[in-house]
This record gives structure tokens, C-alpha cells and sequence, in this order.
């Protein structure tokens, strides 16, 4: 299985600032590489699939890089409503597999 | 609109079975196929398996080989995914989840059900 490591595993920022998770896959995954948010209670939510595609409606705010096994993604001005855990996932093969997930929270 | 709205609350003993239901609307159902995944507590997520609705065909995490099946009722738009042999480690909120094309299976999931919590104790 490929292995999907997510770093850091908590972030407390303040509002407005710039915020970068990484995700980096155990073996070359392409750009087959998903984020979602997901807020305590809800059903996870598509943020960027393809490692830098912006799902419809997402705020521009939210964007992704990389290929291979190095990813990132960005949260250009954090605004309150992003408070959330952040998981990216491959697709490159199965079984599908998630990072351990980004706990983010307001300083 | 699209939405997957899954079966409520489960608790149930070491040893048993579970059967949690996921009703599409909004979409073609028999177009898109559907993923399980859960989170059990304070762990992330997890993929379990796939069903294409159309057919019934399915593929598993082997971690779930021969305890998971899946089903299809088209006529419903229905999807059930049953767990047995239940362990306290089964102990989750499991997820359905709909593959965002239409035909093949990508990975990827735009649609994601409200989730059900599934408690194991004795």
C-alpha cells in the first residue's frame, strides 16, 4: 500500500495568514492526489483534486502543488471558516489511501 | 440537489453484524460508483471498498476481505455495505462517498454521505 505522510499533524495560525500543508506519498503517485477539509460533524468535503485543481465553488484562497511524491497545499489568508482537519488522499492505486490528517486551528 | 443520506446510529455486540445504508438523489445513480470509507476515533480516514451501482461489481481493502459485502438496489437508489464479525476496533463512523466521474472509477470523492457512527461493545 502506499503510504501518505502528512506533516505537520497540527497548526495553530492566526487569521490572515499563510498556511502550508505537505503530503508526501511513500512511492511516485503522478498528480493523483486529492485535499479535503473535514469539520467536526460534517461529511469530508473536496478541496483540490488532481494535486491542483480547484474543486467548484472552493474560495481561491485554498490552492496545491506538486507531483511525484511531494505535495503541498496553501491557504493563502486563513479566515475562521477554515478551521477544520485537512486530509490529502492518492488515487494512484489501490487500496486508496489518506494521510493522517492536519489538525488547524485559530491562534 | 446531490446529496448520499446514510442510516443512523448503530451499536452493536463483538461478534455481530452491521448493515448501513447510503440512498443517492439528485444524480443518475447508476452512473457514479460509491466508496466506503470510516474514521474510527481519533484516527484518519480509511478506505474500505467500491461498488459500481451498475452491476454490483465490487473491489475490497484486503484488510476487509471476507468480512465486508456490498450491495446495489437500483430500483432505491441504495447502496449497503454490510460489515460482520464485528471487533471493538470496528468501532468508527463509516462514510459513503461518490466517485466524481461518471462510467470508470477515478479515486476521486466529490459527494460524501453524512456518515454513520457505528459503536462495537459488549
Amino acid at each position: 500500500d502506499i503510504q501518505m505522510t502528512q506533516s505537520p499533524s497540527s497548526l495553530s495560525a492566526s487569521v490572515g495568514d499563510r498556511v502550508t500543508i505537505t503530503c508526501q506519498a511513500s512511492r511516485d503517485i503522478s498528480n493523483y492526489l486529492n485535499w479535503y477539509q473535514h469539520k467536526a460533524g460534517k461529511a469530508p468535503k473536496l478541496l483540490i483534486y488532481d494535486a491542483s485543481t480547484l474543486e467548484t465553488g472552493v474560495p481561491s484562497r485554498f490552492s496545491g502543488s506538486g507531483s511525484g511524491t511531494d505535495f503541498t497545499m496553501t491557504i493563502s489568508s486563513l479566515q475562521p471558516e477554515d478551521i477544520a482537519t485537512y486530509y490529502c488522499q492518492q488515487y494512484n492505486n489501490l487500496p486508496y489511501t489518506f494521510g493522517q490528517g492536519t489538525n488547524l486551528e485559530i491562534k | 440537489q446531490v446529496q448520499l443520506v446514510q442510516s443512523g446510529t448503530e451499536v452493536k455486540k463483538p461478534g455481530a453484524s452491521v448493515k448501513v445504508s447510503c440512498k443517492a438523489s439528485g444524480y443518475t445513480f447508476s452512473s457514479h460508483y460509491i466508496h466506503w470509507a470510516r474514521q474510527a476515533p481519533g484516527q484518519g480516514l480509511e478506505w474500505m471498498a467500491i461498488i459500481n451501482p451498475s452491476g454490483g461489481r465490487t473491489t475490497f481493502a484486503q484488510k476487509f476481505q471476507g468480512r465486508v459485502s456490498m450491495t446495489s438496489d437500483t430500483s432505491t437508489s441504495t447502496v449497503y455495505m454490510e460489515l460482520r464479525s464485528l471487533r471493538s476496533e470496528d468501532t468508527a463512523v463509516y462514510y459513503c462517498a461518490r466517485d466524481s466521474i461518471g462510467t470508470y472509477v477515478r479515486g476521486v470523492f466529490d459527494i460524501w454521505g453524512q456518515g454513520t457512527m457505528v459503536t462495537v461493545s459488549s
